[in-house]
């Protein structure tokens, strides 16, 4: 149980395109789902928080009209990378919290690399 | 940056041997969690315990929370080539579902 795919596992894109990265999850409802950023050799950074039926909440520095997310369903968390840049190209990661759980454990997906040529 | 530090960086150490990664971080939290990533892949979550409780177990790995001193260990006994990977812990606090992630310790076994 608690499994979160995302997709696709690896992009590469031109400057300037945008991209989107779906994170699921496949056997439980997550209210809350999670975005991070990893770059080479360095830990997680929160990017935003994302909340089904509403707006994600964005962490201090996160441009919010560059990394568009949707939480359309409670399965279901969208990330656009919009006007992408090569600077953009790092490693994502979402995860979701399993609404059952009595404590903040989080399910991560399998992460997302993007390359912006 | 709320971030916790993790030492060592990187670790290496023989099969069969145990290895111990140390966190600390700097507010009050809920609970500390402990998780494992294999290069390039996703977060495996390995083991949660409280702010209430100072010790646990799972398999071969032991954690132990020291909120006074607000840090925490991850003992890998009798480590496996398999082992190899990088670990990071986690705080959560306050009323949110925030995880702050340290910055992670670099564990090679070697065969």
């Amino acid at each position: 149980g608690a499994v979160v795919s995302q997709h696709p596992s690896w992009v590469i894109c031109k400057s300037g395109t945008s991209v989107k990265i779906e994170c699921r999850s496949l056997d439980f409802q997550a209210t809350t789902m999670f975005w991070y950023r990893q770059f080479p050799k360095q830990s997680l950074m929160l990017m935003a928080t994302s909340n089904e039926g509403s707006k994600a909440t964005y962490e201090q520095g996160v441009e919010k009209d560059k990394f568009l997310i949707n939480h359309a369903s409670l399965t279901l968390s969208t990330l656009t990378v919009t006007s992408a840049h090569p600077e953009d190209s790092s490693f994502y990661i979402c995860s979701a919290r399993d609404w059952r759980s009595e404590y903040n454990e989080q399910f991560f997906g399998p992460g997302t690399r993007l390359t912006v040529l | 940056s709320q971030q916790g530090e993790e030492d060592p960086q990187a670790l290496s150490i023989q099969e069969g041997e145990n290895a111990t990664m140390n966190c600390s971080y700097k507010t009050s939290i809920n609970n500390l969690q402990w998780y494992r990533q294999n290069s390039g892949r996703g977060l495996v979550h390995l083991i949660l315990i409280r702010s209430n409780e100072r010790e646990k177990h799972s398999g071969r790995l032991r954690v132990t929370l020291d909120t006074s001193k607000k840090s925490s260990s991850l003992l890998i006994t009798a480590s496996r080539a398999a082992d190899t990977a990088s670990y990071f812990c986690a705080t959560g606090a306050g009323g949110g579902n925030k995880l702050t992630f340290g910055t992670g310790t670099q564990l090679k076994v070697e065969l």
